[in-house]
């Protein structure tokens, strides 16, 4: 049962365009989601985070959002780089729970 | 800085052997963790520690042990490996309190033959 889904697989972007990946939800009791990126042969890093009190967080380039109703959230980045390029995991926690869900990630791929 | 590291970046081994991944982190964290990610599936925990010698299990134990004798080392045992082990196998570790952030190993790719 797959609590955190990432429905797309891959996704292609233009350098200096925005990307967006997506994120979908089941339980609705996660009340903290995590964004990390991984390049090939090296460990996923964490990217960004956002507890359920919020709706966005920025950091530089990269920004959550999240919509509870929908179970939603997304990831833009802008403007995308090439070295943007890596597997992207979204994961979604409770509050001071060691269980941290996981979806399939999606591979973002920026064109020069 | 932080750092998890693992034992070894590749590994053969044959059908039936024992094999032992280690990893260790120097960030003084309460919590380890182990995953394995396959395509298609993304990380899926094997076990995680919350203290030494504690474990609890997670969503795909089977075939796999761990023993945690010490707060900074944690590893994981596959006791006969199996071709369904074949994968890339990552350690991770976190604070105990709050809203902790996982810190991930390089991995460990893994090959059953």
């Amino acid at each position: 049962d797959q609590q955190v889904k990432q429905n797309s697989p891959s996704l292609s972007v233009q350098e200096g365009r925005i990307s967006i990946l997506n994120c979908d939800y089941t339980n609705s009791m996660f009340d903290y989601f995590l964004w990390y990126k991984k390049y090939p042969a090296e460990g996923p890093t964490f990217l960004i985070s956002i507890s359920s009190i919020k709706d966005k967080n920025e950091d530089g380039r990269f920004t959550v959002f999240l919509n509870k109703s929908a179970k939603h959230l997304s990831l833009h980045i802008v403007p995308s780089q090439p070295g943007d390029s890596a597997v992207y995991f979204c994961a979604a926690s409770l509050y001071n729970n060691n269980d941290m869900r996981f979806g399939a990630g999606t591979r973002l791929t920026v064109k020069p | 800085d932080v750092k998890v590291t693992q034992s070894s970046r590749y590994l053969v081994k044959r059908t039936g052997e024992k094999v032992f991944l280690e990893c260790v982190q120097d960030m003084d964290h309460e919590n380890m963790f182990w995953y394995r990610q396959d395509p298609g599936l993304g990380l899926r925990l094997i076990y995680f520690s919350y203290d030494v010698k504690m474990k609890e299990k997670g969503d795909i134990p089977e075939g796999y042990s761990v023993s945690r004798e010490k707060k900074e080392r944690f590893s994981l045992i596959l006791e006969s490996a199996s071709t369904n082990q074949t994968s890339m196998y990552l350690c991770a570790s976190s604070l105990t309190s709050g809203r902790y952030t996982q810190y991930f190993g390089p991995g460990t790719r893994l090959t059953v033959l």
